[in-house]
């Protein structure tokens, strides 16, 4: 079946760095879905990607997906302690009786103020 | 709009006792969903329903069953707790392949 993997699984930065986290999947994806989660809370969405190559910016955050839309990838420029959670990123599959989301392991960001 | 609302926010059960999570939604969506979250396991989809009357199985149904009786319903059942089912359960819900919304999610200990 389909699986969706994210690299890296941990990350500490220091306040200021950069941080990539990496979304890829076993089939080919129509779109990607990316959410966040603070600690202690839910799962949030931020952003959905459909075609192939786009990339989309929100404030510091860029979200990338790739060519054959079987990869993604989040990018935080300069971290602040606000960014930090759990980053999921989702592929949409389906079967006989409907459509569901399959969650990769999400990558957890910490950040040293 | 309250979104998507889940009662107990808690709880507490003894190995074999039974329970009913329920998850509520007032944004109309055809689409609802059951997860858990164990450390470091993401989430894995329980159960899901496309709409009023049908439910269907996730990645990991066993030892749960669901019933979707009302469109802005979807309760969780378990029969008999056992402590593997320690977990946090989120409920969703969404428009079939657009963004999905979370509640705040139960978190459940079995002893």
């Amino acid at each position: 079946g389909q699986q969706v993997m994210q690299i890296p699984q941990y990350q500490h930065v220091q306040e200021g760095e950069d941080f990539t986290t990496y979304c890829n999947s076993s089939t080919t994806l129509s779109n990607i879905q990316w959410y966040k989660q603070r600690p202690g809370g839910h799962p949030v969405f931020l952003i959905q990607l459909v075609k192939s190559g786009e990339v989309k910016k929100q404030k510091r955050l860029t979200f990338q997906f790739g060519e054959a839309k079987k990869n993604s990838s989040l990018h935080i420029t300069a971290t602040q302690t606000t960014d930090v959670g759990t980053y999921f990123c989702a592929g949409p599959r389906w079967d006989n009786a409907g459509n569901m989301l399959t969650f990769g392991g999400g990558t957890r960001l910490m950040v040293k103020p | 709009n309250a979104g998507v609302t889940q009662t107990p926010k808690f709880r507490v059960l003894k190995t074999g006792q039974s329970m009913t999570l329920l998850c509520a939604q007032d944004m109309n969506h055809e689409y609802m969903y059951w997860y858990r979250q164990d450390p470091g396991m993401g989430l894995r989809l329980i159960h899901y329903s496309v709409g009023e009357g049908t439910t269907a199985k996730g990645e990991v149904p066993d030892g749960y069953n669901v019933s979707r009786l009302k469109k802005q319903n979807f309760l969780l059942g378990l029969e008999s707790a056992a402590p593997s089912q320690t977990s946090v359960y989120f409920c969703a819900s969404s428009l079939v392949t657009n963004e999905q919304f979370f509640g705040p999610g139960t978190r459940l200990t079995v002893l």
